[in-house]
């Protein structure tokens, strides 16, 4: 089993949708957790934190599920600008203390 | 905000040749790792490092080498290219990985 699983899409969605991305973790030992954006040939820019079972932070929400190990961000109000890859990524528990990145969910938001 | 710099954006070199890619951060963090990133692969962890003179192997060291002289430069060293060294290399830094890494803008790097 892969440690972060994400379905890469793409999700093609119309300005204004919301949409949701979800994402599997194997260790349950992680104790935080992150959702970085990436754009096309750029770096990965932290776009929310997970340490307890959820956040927000305007549109954005994020949600964990530790029983499930599962993790989900919700965009609402879709715009142009966030059409990009979102990717998870626990932080290795126990021993393994380094960030563990998912291949990423390709966001493209259609005008 | 931390800032994490590399030293180039762009780089073409040619097969056999010796390699450096530089990294530095300004907010005096001990952990920084090197990143290269290959399209359906993901990000992928050459080499990091907790301290000063100290590296660890990460998943994929091979053909790689790293330095760190000092806390604020950590270098990734190719001894010598190969076509499939062709990837986005990525810095990142952080003071705590609870907190998460931030990244330097990445170093597209070609070998002919």
């Amino acid at each position: 089993r892969k440690e972060v699983e994400q379905d890469p899409g793409p999700f093609n969605v119309p300005e204004g949708a919301t949409v949701a991305f979800n994402c599997t973790y194997s260790n349950s030992a992680s104790q935080s957790f992150f959702w970085y954006r990436q754009d096309c040939r750029k770096e990965p820019k932290l776009l929310m934190s997970v340490y307890s079972s959820g956040n927000e932070d305007g549109r954005f929400t994020a949600q964990l599920n530790r029983a499930s190990q599962y993790i989900s961000l919700l965009i609402r109000d879709s715009k142009l600008s966030d059409s990009a890859t979102y990717l998870c990524v626990p932080l290795g528990g126990g021993a393994t203390n380094k960030l563990i990145f998912g291949t990423g969910t390709l966001l493209a938001v259609q005008p | 905000d931390v800032k994490v710099t590399q030293s180039s954006r762009y780089l073409v070199k040619r097969t056999g040749e010796k390699v450096f890619l530089e990294c530095v951060q300004d907010m005096d963090h001990e952990n920084m790792f090197w990143y290269r990133q290959d399209p359906g692969l993901g990000l992928r962890l050459i080499y990091f490092s907790y301290d000063v003179k100290m590296k660890e192997k990460g998943d994929i060291p091979e053909g790689y080498s790293v330095s760190r002289e000092k806390k604020e430069r950590f270098s990734l060293i190719l001894e010598s290219a190969s076509t499939n060294q062709t990837s986005m290399y990525l810095c990142a830094s952080t003071a705590d990985s609870y907190y998460g890494y931030t990244f330097g803008s990445g170093t597209r790097l070609t070998v002919v």
